[in-house]
């Protein structure tokens, strides 16, 4: 299975500042890779498909980039909504496997 | 709007099975693949396995003894059952539609495997 290594595993920061996960993946999985968002008692959200590419409705202060073995998740000017756990997730192999997660607060 | 829910008891004993019933409205079943996702105490994640548009199946090599999925498009529901449970397989539950990533998400279930 393909390993997902996500950092940090938590992350506080300001409004309005600008925050940065990232994921690196035990092989190359050629840009297949999504983000999710999960708030408390909610489902997983998508946030990001393709690496990059930004699911339907989903604000654009957040944006995907990387490739190869390295993705990163990034939000621009942080929104007291955003406050949430993020994770990636591969789906270049089977089975699809995940990040262990990052737990954003507000600082 | 494509939605699912998640139905089934939230507590099982130990080497009883687990079953669960995943409701989809606003999309058809026999389109698409269709899985079941858990998320354990701590927060990891495990894909078990999908039903597809044709009902194939495919499982995550850790579950395959143990899993299976199965549906009925006459009520656009799938399902899943889980064998032989034990406290490890403690977790919250989750359908989901998928084509590589998962679009859409039910709100899941509790499970708790206790005597």
């Amino acid at each position: 299975d393909i390993q997902m290594t996500q950092s940090p595993a938590s992350l506080s920061a300001s409004l309005g500042e600008t925050v940065t996960i990232e994921c690196r993946a035990s092989e190359d999985i050629y840009s297949n890779l999504a983000w999710y968002q999960q708030k408390p008692g909610n489902s997983p959200q998508l946030l990001i498909y393709d690496a990059n590419s930004l699911a339907d409705g989903v604000p654009s202060r957040f944006s995907g980039s990387g490739s190869g073995t390295q993705y990163s998740l990034k939000i621009n000017s942080l929104q007291s909504e955003d406050v949430a756990s993020y994770f990636c997730q591969q789906y270049n192999n089977y089975p699809p496997t995940f990040g262990a997660g990052t737990k954003l607060e507000l600082k | 709007e494509v939605q699912l829910q998640e139905s089934g008891p939230g507590l099982v004993k130990p080497s009883q099975s687990l079953s669960l019933t995943c409701s989809v409205t606003g999309y058809s079943i026999t389109s698409n693949y269709w899985g079941w996702i858990r998320k354990f105490p701590g927060n990891k994640m495990e894909w078990m396995g999908y039903i597809s548009y044709s009902g194939s199946t495919s499982y995550n090599p850790s579950l395959k003894s143990r899993i299976s999925i199965t549906r009925d498009t006459s009520k656009n529901q799938f399902f899943l059952q889980l064998n032989s449970v034990t406290t490890e397989d403690t977790a919250t539950y989750y359908c989901a539609r998928l084509g590589g990533y998962f679009d859409y998400w039910g709100q899941g279930v509790m499970v708790t495997v206790s005597s």
